[in-house]
């Protein structure tokens, strides 16, 4: 089955220390996506690529690095430079423009 | 960025239709408008999206205001897994090489379904 694959599902990281989380799809999109959300709180776009190699900042892109080397693979590093990083972290794939977006189950970072 | 306005909770009985408003007065020609819902701990779920006309999947129908500035999602008989948030949201056309889907989420409307 084609998808959206996201791990681990919870992760817990001491603070200062640098983490990477992984999201990897099948669906062989060419636009993949980084968001954020905290409790009780909508979505908050990280960063976006539209094709390997390139990315753009999100609105919330300060903390965070991504690397977009294969079209399958799109990585997100939580920095110790990211002041509040505990949150669910979602990624997404879209074939194209107004294309839906298909979602990952998402990785829950606790960081303390 | 074209924003979203939406309620922030709805209540609906089991086997009713509900009817989910959206507004959008500064949706802009080539924006597209997106339905989501999300349960709890999960991603977001695609619903539906169209541009100018009534659109109907076998999860729901979005129902597009002639100009554009709203829109309606219709769950035809509300069942207790329709129970979530929805969002509306609209895309984004992006300053860098041209049109891409960068969707901006509000908090969307979180529905209740009494059973």
């Amino acid at each position: 089955d084609g998808g959206i694959t996201q791990s681990p599902k919870y992760l817990f990281r001491k603070e200062g220390q640098n983490v990477t989380l992984s999201c990897e799809q099948n669906l062989n999109h060419d636009a993949m996506y980084w968001y954020r959300q905290d409790p009780g709180q909508g979505l908050r776009l990280i960063y976006y690529s539209q094709i390997v190699n390139d990315f753009q900042k999100g609105d919330i892109a300060e903390g965070y690095s991504v690397s977009r080397e294969k079209k399958e693979s799109f990585p997100l590093t939580v920095t110790s430079a990211q002041k509040n990083p505990t949150a669910f972290y979602l990624c997404a794939s879209a074939q194209g423009v107004g294309s839906p977006l298909h979602f990952g189950n998402g990785t829950r970072l606790t960081v303390t | 960025d074209a924003k979203t306005t939406q309620p922030n909770s709805m209540e609906s009985n089991e086997e009713e239709p509900v009817h989910l408003p959206c507004n959008h007065s500064t949706i802009s020609g080539t924006d597209y408008i997106h339905w989501y819902r999300q349960l709890p701990s999960q991603g977001p779920e695609y619903v539906i999206h169209g541009l100018t006309s009534n659109v109907n999947n076998r999860m729901a129908s979005l129902a597009i205001a002639e100009d554009r500035k709203s829109s309606t999602l219709i769950l035809h008989r509300a069942t207790l897994r329709d129970a979530a948030v929805y969002y509306c949201i609209l895309t984004t056309i992006s300053n860098y090489g041209g049109a891409t889907n960068k969707l901006i989420f509000g908090t969307g409307t979180l529905l209740a379904v009494q059973p």
